[in-house]
């Protein structure tokens, strides 16, 4: 019963590398999410999918791609990091619709340093 | 656009002690309320999830409570102990909004030995 995982759960990058954040859910989950937790910020909403080829914009999607090519898997790519991007990032799951309202699943977490 | 508001910021309390953390909405169009911890470095763990239609949800030591009309919801902690210190958040799922999720700033809770 693994849940959501994420990896890594640590980086640090340099400025202006790329990078892909894994997160992959077995739960069978429509909809999954990244945010991203900063001090003071509380968790703020970087980009959704709703299910397998749909993905939105959240608050925060500058500097962010994402792509769903399967139900499991919700990668989170920085295309070029900046030092603004060091956060703590967050992958969540839940299911979409219907009566199955088991709420939000989240992952452990990746802690992201760009230098 | 839905706000959630949690107040307080941070709570000092005695081991032993009853408490209340709240937290305020303010659009009552939601599908459901959950609360979670957040121990410092970690992820977020689900506490208690209130679907729209329901009143209050227990697990353990916990209670959620749920009045939407008044866009409160609080958890009650019974006899605290030093392991509850944590992060306490609340978040929100539109109702129309179904792909929104709203979360509150949270409630840093330290219980004293």
């Amino acid at each position: 019963n693994a849940g959501v995982t994420q990896t890594p759960k640590f980086q640090v990058l340099k400025t202006g590398q790329s990078m892909t954040l894994q997160c992959a859910q077995d739960m069978n989950h429509e909809y999954m999410s990244w945010y991203r937790q900063d001090p003071g910020m509380g968790l703020r909403l970087i980009h959704y999918s709703v299910g397998a080829g749909i993905t939105d914009q959240g608050e925060v999607p500058n500097g962010y791609n994402v792509s769903r090519s399967t139900t499991e898997d919700f990668p989170l790519r920085l295309l070029s990091a900046a030092p603004s991007q060091t956060s703590v990032y967050f992958c969540a799951s839940s299911y979409g619709t219907g009566d199955r309202s088991y709420g939000y699943t989240f992952g452990s977490g990746t802690r992201l340093t760009v230098v | 656009k839905q706000e959630v508001t949690q107040i307080p910021a941070a709570l000092s309390v005695p081991e032993g002690e009853n408490l209340v953390l709240n937290c305020s909405f303010t659009d009552s169009a939601i599908y459901n309320l959950q609360w979670f911890r957040q121990d410092p470095g970690k992820g977020l763990t689900s506490l208690l999830l209130i679907q729209s239609s329901q009143r209050e949800q227990t697990s353990g030591r916990l209670n959620a409570s749920l009045d939407k009309s008044s866009g409160r919801s609080t958890l009650y902690i019974a006899a605290s102990q030093p392991g509850d210190s944590a992060t306490y958040l609340c978040a929100v799922r539109g109702l129309y909004n179904f792909n929104k999720f709203y979360f509150g700033s949270g409630t840093k809770l330290n219980v004293k030995p």
